[in-house]
């Protein structure tokens, strides 16, 4: 059975804060990696992609792969009461079958 | 653009009734997707079609059928509805060309309450 593993949380941190946010996957020849963000009754809205080692920013946004250690983060910067969100890990292995991990809740107290 | 779209929004059923979930979408993708989301599972995929006139299963396919009716449309079909279907299912689509091209955008999903 392929996963997509996620801390469930609640994570919570101040605002202005860095956020960080973690996923292990089992499937080896996973190529393509995803963050989603989910707002409550809403659906995911994809954030940032990244398919080669190492990092890869976007704003506030940056994203970490490790394929050795099978690992993905997402770190948000200067962390907002708006960025309060379950947040979607997502692995694609050669093809179309995406598998989402259960996603981890993020609270911002401002 | 619309993006991706579905009908209904809500739907109540009996057990044993079927229904059609029905999805859209203006990007011109080749892919789409059905997944279901239950609470602390994520998201699973239930059938995609990777081109228009191809579908394939996904991780729980049973009780579901699925149409590609064209590039656009992507319809899921619940024939014999029961309580375990009970779930929030969302419409997805992707470009769909190759590795590297499946990022996913999702519609607004339908809350489906099955009696």
């Amino acid at each position: 059975q392929k996963e997509v593993e996620q801390n469930s949380g609640p994570l919570s941190v101040p605002e202005g804060a860095i956020a960080s946010l973690n996923c292990t996957y089992s499937d080896r020849g996973s190529q393509s990696f995803f963050w989603y963000r989910q707002y409550s009754g809403k659906s995911p809205e994809l954030i940032m992609f990244i398919y080669s080692n190492g990092d890869k920013e976007d704003g506030r946004f940056t994203a970490q792969l490790n394929k050795a250690s099978q690992y993905v983060s997402l770190l948000i910067r200067d962390s907002q009461p708006s960025d309060s969100a379950t947040y979607l890990c997502a692995a694609t292995t050669g093809g179309f079958k995406t598998i989402f991990g259960a996603g981890t809740r993020l609270f911002v107290k401002a | 653009n619309a993006g991706v779209t579905q009908t209904p929004k809500f739907q109540v059923l009996k057990t044993g009734q079927s229904m059609t979930l029905q999805c859209a979408q203006d990007m011109n993708h080749n892919s789409m997707y059905w997944y279901r989301q239950d609470p602390g599972m994520g998201l699973r995929l239930i059938y995609y079609s990777a081109s228009e006139g191809t579908t394939d299963k996904g991780e729980v396919p049973n009780g579901y059928n699925v149409s590609r009716l064209n590039k656009r449309e992507f319809s899921l079909r619940l024939e014999s509805a029961a309580p375990s279907q009970t779930s929030v299912y969302f419409c997805a689509s992707s470009e769909g060309l190759g590795q590297g091209a499946n990022e996913q955008f999702f519609g607004p999903g339908t809350r489906l309450t099955v009696l």
